[in-house]
């Protein structure tokens, strides 16, 4: 299997701390990206970073890619209610462009 | 934006039938991918189709099959329905830009529900 774990399964804040979130896998990469899914609905797209790449900004969004020790974490600074979700990491293999297997998830609370 | 479309939004069978889903992709995307989604469970990929060529496969049952069609609309056929099929199926969609993989645009998915 392509994927580790997530780490952890769930997590609660108040609004306003900072929430991180990891994921581990197993095989070479090509790409790590991150999803979040409110409940029921579609994943919506985070952030990718390619395998080159260590670290990775997109507004309160900070991912990072450790490739030696085939794990990413995903930082959500001064967290809002509305980002209260469940959040994914995907990857793909250097030879399976497009076998995108996702990871276990964490729920995010983010209480008021 | 035009969005990934899937459709039935839901859908109601019987053990033993069988079902069809539908997923029109953003245009101009050239991968498909199919995943399925039980109860709080993270997506399991099923297949993907890269220019209407199957690309890579997963963990689909062989009771399953899929296609992608000319005008890159795809479909996923399930027959001899068993209760576990009871899921989220969500189809996605992206530009794949070579050999990099793109970031998936996902629809809203399609609720099975086996009794």
């Amino acid at each position: 299997s392509q994927q580790g774990e997530e780490d952890p399964q769930a997590l609660s804040i108040q609004e306003g701390e900072n929430a991180t979130m990891n994921c581990s896998y197993k095989t070479s990469i090509n790409n790590l990206q991150w999803y979040r899914q409110n409940s029921g609905r579609g994943l919506v797209h985070l952030i990718l970073i390619r395998s080159n790449e260590r670290e990775k900004h997109s507004g309160r969004l900070r991912v990072t890619l450790d490739t030696s020790k085939k794990s990413s974490s995903l930082l959500i600074t001064a967290s809002r209610a509305a980002d209260t979700a469940s959040y994914f990491c995907a990857t793909d293999a250097p030879t399976s462009y497009d076998k995108v297997i996702f990871g276990p998830g964490t729920s995010l609370s983010v209480i008021p | 934006a035009a969005g990934v479309i899937q459709s039935p939004r839901h859908l109601i069978k019987e053990k033993r039938e069988t079902a069809t889903l539908k997923c029109y992709p953003i245009p101009r995307h050239d991968t498909v991918y199919w995943y399925q989604q039980g109860p709080g469970q993270d997506p399991q990929f099923l297949i993907s189709f890269y220019e209407k060529m199957q690309s890579d496969k997963g963990s689909i049952p062989d009771r399953f099959s899929a296609q992608q069609f000319s005008d890159y609309h795809s479909e996923l056929n399930m027959s001899s329905l068993e209760l576990g099929d009871s899921a989220l199926y969500f189809c996605a969609s992206s530009l794949r830009a070579g050999v990099r993989t793109g970031e998936l645009f996902f629809g809203e998915g399609s609720r099975l529900t086996v009794l």
